[in-house]
């Protein structure tokens, strides 16, 4: 497995404003993820952050809401844009080791509540 | 799109009680993961099956790979309250991209000493 650490583990922001969430790995991973787990819910991919190049986002998901930086292969950010109340969820980092391994694993996470 | 249908939703159990959750789609998978999330933290892995048919265990834990390639099954022998959580089942699709891992909707576990 790996290490993911995710900062900040929680935070609580205004409307209108925009939080960058960061996920550092302790080894080199192939591919990493963002996540977003809605209250009392499953979850949902956000995008697939490419390393070098713009992130794939998944259908409801936009760069211009949810940008996604990646310089490495062990750090990425991912941003919540003008953030709204209906953005309240857990964010989570996931990483895949290798190519062709299934297995994610997941940073703690990071709950956000706009107010 | 895709979807996972988990149950049971929550189970209220005693400790020492076997546990058995499951998740079936109409789709067929590659992979099966089986996850818990504690409270305030992110999903830890449990069990990861690769094989339709295959029966994996975790300690007292033990998932299986249904051989239609389309239902997991995970159970819990001998409950204990830390067992408390949540638990996610996952699969990727037959054919599915890279990425996409679909999850459940989750079974909650709660565990009375």
């Amino acid at each position: 497995s790996a290490v993911i650490s995710q900062k900040p583990s929680r935070d609580i922001c205004q409307r209108g404003t925009s939080l960058t969430i960061q996920c550092q790995v302790d080894s080199q991973v192939t591919m990493m993820f963002w996540y977003r787990q809605q209250p009392g819910q499953s979850l949902t991919l956000i995008a697939t952050a490419n390393q070098g190049s713009e992130a794939t986002y998944e259908s409801g998901f936009v760069i211009d809401k949810f940008p996604i930086s990646r310089p490495n292969l062990t750090f990425s950010t991912l941003t919540v844009s003008n953030m709204s109340p209906e953005d309240s969820s857990i964010y989570l980092c996931s990483v895949r080791l290798r190519v062709g391994n299934t297995e994610a694993f997941f940073g703690q996470g990071t709950r956000l509540t706009v107010v | 799109g895709q979807q996972l249908n988990q149950s049971p939703q929550s189970m209220f159990i005693q400790e020492g009680e076997d546990v058995s959750m499951n998740c079936t789609s109409s789709s067929i998978f590659n992979t099966w993961l089986w996850y818990k999330q504690d409270p305030g933290e992110g999903p830890v892995l449990l069990i990861a099956l690769y094989k339709a048919g295959e029966l994996t265990s975790n300690g007292r834990l033990t998932a299986q790979f249904g051989i239609t390639r389309k239902d997991s099954f995970l159970n819990i022998s001998a409950s204990i309250p830390s067992d408390v959580g949540i638990y996610f089942c996952a699969g990727q699709l037959r054919g599915g991209s890279q990425g996409n891992l679909i999850f459940g909707k989750g079974t909650k576990l709660s565990v009375k000493p």
